[in-house]
């Protein structure tokens, strides 16, 4: 069954580094997403990316974040300087549409990356 | 903003019903989900169910909607050890405009089965 992938599972990064998250979304979906997780706290939407342009982002989405899709197949969020608040699990999603309508259309979510800032 | 509430731990006996409860504000959510989530695995879609319906029934799960009190809940007959998870209850309003095709979740309620 297709799914989500992204890389490294794990990832430490010191305080003012920039940080790349990758996501491999499944193939002939058109719509992809990052969402984070703070430990403790509930699974927050950063951003929305269709037809390599971002369609909708969240406050927390600021010019510290940007995402891109360098090629056929890879989703990355970048992470410019790297604060201690943005360690957290970051999730990517992808879907065939943006809204669903039917059960099979729905957001698949990758594992996490678990970013740490020391 | 919308907010999505629901209980943090559940823990039941293998073999009984298990009932995961989460309330939102919302009172314009069209999409109210449940997600489950195993460790080191990412969210997996258990089911959804549209605003205007009351009850969705997929075989173990009973999806139940009170729209007047914002009440959503998710039972699982029969608990096993392996629906041991983290669930998740999300909502989304696509007719909102902006940030229609963001999910809000609550929290999530981590279930454990005790054999």
């Amino acid at each position: 069954e297709p799914e989500v992938t992204q890389t490294p599972s794990h990832q430490v990064t010191q305080m003012g580094q920039e940080v790349i998250l990758r996501c491999v979304p499944i193939s002939n979906h058109l719509y992809f997403y990052w969402y984070r997780q703070i430990l403790g706290q509930k699974v927050e939407f950063l951003v929305s990316f269709y037809n390599n342009e971002i369609s909708e982002k969240s406050e927390i989405f600021d010019d510290q974040f940007s995402v891109e899709r360098p090629d056929g197949s890879n989703f990355t969020l970048k992470i410019r300087s790297t604060k201690l608040e943005d360690s957290a699990m970051y999730f990517c999603a992808s879907s065939v549409e943006g809204l669903i309508v039917a059960s099979t259309d729905t957001q698949y979510f990758g594992p996490g990356t678990r970013l740490t800032v020391l | 903003g919308e907010d999505v509430e629901q209980s943090l731990f559940l823990s039941v006996r293998e073999g009984d019903s298990s009932v995961i409860n989460c309330t939102y504000t919302d009172s314009s959510s069209t999409y109210l989900y449940w997600y489950k989530q195993e460790p080191g695995a990412g969210l997996q879609l258990l089911t959804y169910i549209f605003s205007n319906m009351d009850m969705k029934q997929d075989q173990r799960l009973t999806v139940l909607l009170n729209k007047k009190d914002k009440h959503l809940s998710l039972r699982i007959a029969d608990t096993q050890t392996g629906d041991s998870a983290i669930y998740f209850c999300a909502e989304s309003n696509p007719d909102s405009g902006a940030g229609s095709y963001q999910l809000t979740f609550g929290k999530g309620t981590k279930l454990s089965v005790i054999p």
